[in-house]
């Protein structure tokens, strides 16, 4: 099993569409988790952690499931801004140090 | 604030030679990390470097070697260079700990031929 899997995609979305984003990881240890946005040929970008109990900026609401060791990200209302792939991102925990990420999800925001 | 800066931008080498990228982390961030991103793919991790060692590395041959220096900045080496390493080499600097996201440069486009 791949310590992190997204949904493969790729989204295709009207502007104003609500989409929603999903992740497994594997190290029941981790202990933060974050989703980043990497627009083409850029780095990646924080967009937000993840919190237990579940957090919300603006129109991007993060979930985490920790006991079904999954992570969600909803994007409401979409913007053409909003087109980029996706990074679900995790820690390893303990003295893993690093940060773990999927492969992303591409998606695109229709006018 | 300057953010995490990296260089060079841009990088085309030979099969067989050597490339050292150089990172400064962003102000007040002593914890550096290397990733390497090819096309379609998420980053992955390389090692990462804290009080000047090699704290944690990543599935990378000895061929990929670093160092941190007392002021925090990085360097990443690769040696005897194959066609497979030509990718997007990316600094990630952050605190200390288990909590902080990682704040990324504009990263190296490495092109080897």
């Amino acid at each position: 099993r791949k310590e992190v899997e997204q949904d493969p995609g790729p989204f295709n979305v009207p502007e104003g569409a609500t989409v929603a984003f999903n992740c497994t990881y594997s190290n029941s240890a981790s202990q933060s988790f974050f989703w980043y946005r990497q627009d083409c040929r850029k780095e990646p970008k924080l967009l937000m952690s993840v919190y237990s109990s579940g957090n919300e900026d603006g129109r991007f609401t993060a979930q985490l499931n920790r006991a079904s060791q999954y992570i969600s990200l909803l994007i409401r209302d979409s913007k053409l801004s909003d087109s980029a792939t996706y990074l679900c991102v995790v820690n390893g925990g303990g003295s893993n140090y690093k940060l773990t990420f999927g492969k992303g999800t591409l998606l695109t925001v229709n006018p | 604030d300057a953010g995490v800066t990296q260089s060079p931008t841009h990088l085309i080498k030979t099969r067989g030679q050597q490339v050292t990228l150089r990172c400064s982390p962003k102000s007040g961030h002593d914890t550096v990390s290397w990733y390497q991103q090819a096309l379609g793919q998420g980053p992955q991790f390389i090692f990462q470097y804290y009080e000047e060692e090699e704290r944690q590395r990543g599935n990378f041959p000895d061929r990929f070697s670093g160092h941190q220096f007392p002021n925090y900045s990085s360097e990443l080496n690769v040696n005897a260079l194959l066609l497979g390493d030509s990718a997007l080499y990316l600094c990630a600097s952050s605190s200390n700990g288990p909590f902080y996201g990682y704040t990324f440069g504009s990263g190296t486009r490495l092109t080897v031929v």
